[in-house]
Formats: structure tokens, C-alpha cells, sequence
């Protein structure tokens, strides 16, 4: 069966304290590690994708890399703005010809001023 | 350029009610994912949908859910009779799908569904 964990599950930061987050993963035939952001009631927002081990994508103050078995989401000096749960998922076909996410339950970030 | 939206935002039912979630997907995307958020747990995929076809419903609970995607109108998620253990967060998500081997889901604001 496929697994995503993620740690730690909640993380405090002070602003400006880098840091990362983890996301290990079993899964056959994967096509793609997804990040994403989730506010407090609302709809994860899509962040990088990541299709192949050594790949990295960056954005702002968040940096994501992938291995073969974990994926890390690097956040340099953080800011309060960046408080909130980010969620890892990986992406495979399957048998019924749909493409499936299955997620990790997040990493609650908060970062204090 | 519009994102995927859902509505209601929030809903209440009692047990025994019908709950119908509606979806439209983002412009020019035509493949539609349902996912349900219980408390405390991560999103599980629940079904895939085209215009006017399930493609998979393996996650779908076998009695009482349905989802449709009709040639014109949103997707609607059906639970009818709904107990207790319905409520949570469901979430549409929609894709273009670039290619067999990109695609990238682009997720709703949700409906929270609570029954009492």
C-alpha cells in the first residue's frame, strides 16, 4: 500500500530561522511529488512538482528537493506570512486510469515574529 | 482566470438528509477529482470524472455516495442519508492533464459538510 509521512507534525519557527520539512514515501510507479499550502479553511494551494530524484524547484523563500525515498521542503528566513500546513503528496496512475494523489496528513508550520 | 469553485462553502444536514456538493472546474480543464479531509487526517481520493463519465470511483464509499459530471454544469458529489460520520471537508480538484506523465491538480476552497 501506498504511504506518505511527513515530519515533524508541527513545527515552530521564529521569523527569519530556516529550516525543513520531510516527506518519505512508498510507492510504486510514482509520476510526480507534489507540494502544496493549506490555509485554515481552505483549498490546498499548489506549490512545486517534482518528477525525478536530484530534481529541485524554488519559489521565494521555499526550496523543494526530491530523493528516491523523501522529498524536502527547505524554507529560508521565514516569515509569519508562511504560517500554515504543508501538505505532500505523491502522484501515480492507476489501474482504472485515473490519476491519484495520495497525501501525507502535513506539517503545521507556524512562524513567530 | 477563475480557480476551481465549489459551493456551498459550509453545509448542515441531519442525519438522514441529502447532501449535494456542486464543482466547476477551472477553465479549460476537463478532468475532475472529489477528495475527502476527515479531522485530523490527510485528503483520500474518492472519484475521477470527464464529461458525462466516471473514469474511477475506487475510493467512493459503495452505498449512499454518487457523483456525476454532466455535459453542461458543475460535477455534484451526492450522499444521501447522511450520518454522523459524513461530516468532514471534500474537495474538488481539476487538471488539464498535460500529458501521461504531467499533471498537476489544482484544488477548490472545499465544502464542510457537518451533520448533526
Amino acid at each position: 500500500e501506498d504511504q506518505v509521512t511527513q515530519s515533524p507534525e508541527a513545527l515552530r519557527l521564529q521569523e527569519g530561522e530556516s529550516s525543513s520539512l520531510n516527506c518519505s514515501y512508498t510507492v510504486s510507479g510514482l509520476r510526480g511529488l507534489f507540494w502544496y499550502r493549506q490555509d485554515p479553511g481552505k483549498g490546498p494551494e499548489f506549490l512545486f512538482t517534482l518528477y525525478s530524484a536530484g530534481e529541485e524547484k524554488e519559489k521565494e523563500r521555499l526550496k523543494a528537493t526530491l530523493t528516491k525515498k523523501e522529498s524536502f521542503l527547505h524554507i529560508t528566513a521565514p516569515k509569519p506570512e508562511d504560517s500554515a500546513t504543508y501538505l505532500c503528496a505523491v502522484g501515480k496512475y492507476s489501474g482504472a486510469g485515473s490519476y491519484q494523489l495520495t497525501f501525507g496528513k502535513g506539517t503545521k508550520l507556524s512562524v513567530i515574529p | 482566470n477563475a480557480g476551481v469553485m465549489q459551493n456551498p462553502r459550509h453545509l448542515v444536514r441531519r442525519r438522514g438528509q441529502e447532501a449535494r456538493l456542486r464543482c466547476s472546474p477551472m477553465k479549460g480543464h476537463s478532468h475532475v477529482y472529489w477528495y475527502r479531509q476527515l479531522p485530523e487526517e490527510g485528503l483520500k481520493f474518492m472519484v475521477y470524472l470527464q464529461k458525462e463519465n466516471i473514469i474511477d470511483e475506487s475510493g467512493m464509499p459503495k452505498e449512499r455516495f454518487s457523483a456525476e459530471f454532466p455535459k453542461e454544469g458543475p460535477s455534484i458529489l451526492r450522499i444521501q442519508q447522511v450520518v454522523r460520520g459524513d461530516s468532514a471537508a471534500y474537495f474538488c480538484a481539476s487538471s488539464p492533464r498535460v500529458s501521461e506523465y504531467q499533471e498537476t491538480q489544482y484544488f477548490g476552497p472545499g465544502t464542510r459538510l457537518l451533520v448533526l
